[in-house]
C-alpha cells in the first residue's frame, strides 16, 4: 500500500525552537516537494529535491532546512529564523518515469507556534 | 506576480448540476495543468490534468478544457454531487529542459459547496 506518510498530524512549539516534520514515501519517486499552504493561499514552494543528496530552493525557502539523504525520505526543519511558521505544511513526490510527473500529496502536518 | 489565478474564491451548485470552476495563467510556457482536490486538514488529492497540446481532457464526471489563447482553463464537474464540495485548485507547470525540474505554481484555490 504505497504512499506519503507526514509527521506528526499536529505540531505545537515554542517561538524560538526549531522543528523537523517528517516526510516519507515508499512510491519509489525521484523527486520530493515542500509546500506550505497559509489561509486564502494556493500552495507555496518552500524547497524540492530532484534525487538524492540535491535539493533547491523553492520560492519562499527563507527560514527553512532540508536534507535528502534517502530517496525515501525528505524532512524539513522550520528554523527559529522563519517569522510566520503557522500554516499548514505538505509534502508531494513525483516520479520522472511517468508523463506528466504528477505530484502527490502527504496528509499535510498544522504546525502552530505559541 | 500571480501567474495562475483563480477569480471565484466559492462557488454554490445544486446536486445534479454542472460545476465549473475556472482559472487563469498568464505565462505561455506552462506544458501542463492539473486540477487537485482538497478537503481541509488533508492533502490535495489529483483529480485530472491536461497538456497544452490539448484542448480538452475528459474522466468520468470531471473534464477540463483548456484555450490556450485566451489563457484559460476551466473544470466542469457533471452531474455535482455533496461530497464534490471542497477546495479546487488549478495548478500550471513549466517543463525545464525536457522534465528536468517539475515545479506547479498552485491558483489560490476556489471552494465548491454542492447543495443536496
Amino acid at each position: 500500500d504505497g504512499g506519503i506518510t507526514q509527521s506528526p498530524k499536529y505540531l505545537f512549539r515554542k517561538e524560538g525552537q526549531n522543528v523537523t516534520l517528517s516526510c516519507e514515501q515508499n512510491l519509489n519517486h525521484d523527486a520530493m516537494y515542500w509546500y506550505r499552504q497559509d489561509p486564502g493561499q494556493g500552495l507555496r514552494l518552500i524547497y524540492y529535491s530532484q534525487i538524492v543528496n540535491d535539493f533547491q530552493k523553492g520560492d519562499i525557502a527563507e527560514g527553512y532546512s532540508v536534507s535528502r539523504e534517502k530517496k525515501e525520505s525528505f524532512p524539513l526543519t522550520v528554523t527559529s529564523a522563519q517569522k510566520n511558521p503557522t500554516a499548514f505544511y505538505l509534502c508531494a513526490s513525483s516520479s520522472r518515469q511517468t508523463t506528466p510527473d504528477t505530484q502527490y500529496f502527504g496528509p499535510g502536518t498544522r504546525l502552530t507556534v505559541l | 506576480d500571480q501567474q495562475v489565478k483563480q477569480n471565484s474564491p466559492s462557488l454554490s451548485v445544486q446536486e445534479g448540476r454542472i460545476s465549473i470552476l475556472n482559472c487563469d495563467y498568464t505565462n505561455s510556457m506552462f506544458d501542463y495543468f492539473l486540477w487537485y482536490k482538497k478537503y481541509p486538514a488533508e492533502g490535495p488529492t489529483f483529480l485530472i490534468s491536461i497538456s497544452s497540446i490539448k484542448d480538452k481532457n475528459e474522466d468520468g464526471r470531471f473534464t477540463v478544457f483548456l484555450n490556450k489563447s485566451a489563457k484559460h482553463l476551466s473544470l466542469h464537474i457533471v452531474p455535482s454531487q455533496p461530497g464534490d464540495s471542497a477546495v479546487y485548485f488549478c495548478a500550471a507547470r513549466r517543463d525545464f529542459y525536457g522534465g528536468a525540474t517539475n515545479k506547479l505554481i498552485f491558483g489560490t484555490g476556489t471552494l465548491l459547496a454542492v447543495q443536496p
